[in-house]
């Protein structure tokens, strides 16, 4: 699997839009960038994938580079319940068996 | 939407003894299922992979002998935490798809058991 780099931390205000980065620079032309996240003590939550489009969901926007290379997850207006571990992971099409990173711890302030 | 439930979500339990946690697709049939080790501060750490009707694939490092797993059915997987030891508490986490469409199914999550060995 490609691996992805994200920053270990962000904060965000609440109300404003939260821009997640994520470089995953060696991925391949098969492999789908999925978003998930996990709120504390709870079970990793699917967000939204893509393979070369921007994608858009009632959730969140994604947001990938022409080149593939990274790509942006996007909340639109953060709340404090987005406050969670967020985690940018490739996989081939089909492909079940993921591995995660460290992913990016996001603070949402009041 | 699918779902993955996950049973118990919280069990303490005494050094020695065994520890059964379920994972089951609630609205969906599920081949494959993996099991997932989270440490406090940590990420989650991939344990194995239950395949229906065969044997698990266990990753490097995790003992078969310890962590049981059958996958009797095409919805119910079981890790069985044998002889548990204090270093074995964790928050363990089970993750199915249902088969892929043409966008490519996402991974669904249990919600996940915090197991404290006293």
């Amino acid at each position: 699997d490609a691996k992805t780099t994200q920053p270990p931390s962000m904060d965000c205000a609440e109300g404003r839009a939260a821009n997640l980065p994520c470089n995953h620079s060696t991925i391949s032309g098969n492999e789908y960038v999925y978003w998930y996240r996990q709120i504390h003590s709870q079970g990793p939550q699917y967000i939204i994938h893509g393979l070369k489009n921007n994608e858009t969901n009632e959730m969140a926007s994604l947001i990938i580079t022409e080149d593939r290379k990274s790509s942006t997850l996007i909340l639109p207006h953060a709340t404090l319940r987005d406050t969670a571990v967020y985690y940018c992971i490739v996989v081939p099409g089909g492909y079940q068996k993921v591995t995660f990173g460290t992913g990016t711890k996001l603070q949402v302030i009041p | 939407g699918a779902v993955v439930s996950q049973h118990p979500s919280r069990v303490i339990c005494k050094s020695g003894t065994s520890v059964k946690i379920e994972c089951r697709s609630l609205d969906f049939q599920a081949t494959t299922m993996f099991w997932y080790r989270q440490f406090p501060k940590q990420s989650l750490m991939l344990m194995a992979t239950s395949n229906e009707g065969s044997k698990a694939t266990y990753e490097q490092g995790v003992e078969k002998d310890k962590f049981l797993i059958n996958h009797a059915s095409l919805t119910l997987s079981t890790l069985t935490v044998t002889s548990a030891h204090p270093e074995d508490s964790s928050f363990y986490i089970c993750s199915a798809t249902p088969p892929s469409g043409p966008n490519n199914s996402p991974l669904h999550f249990g919600n996940g058991t915090r197991l404290t060995v006293t």
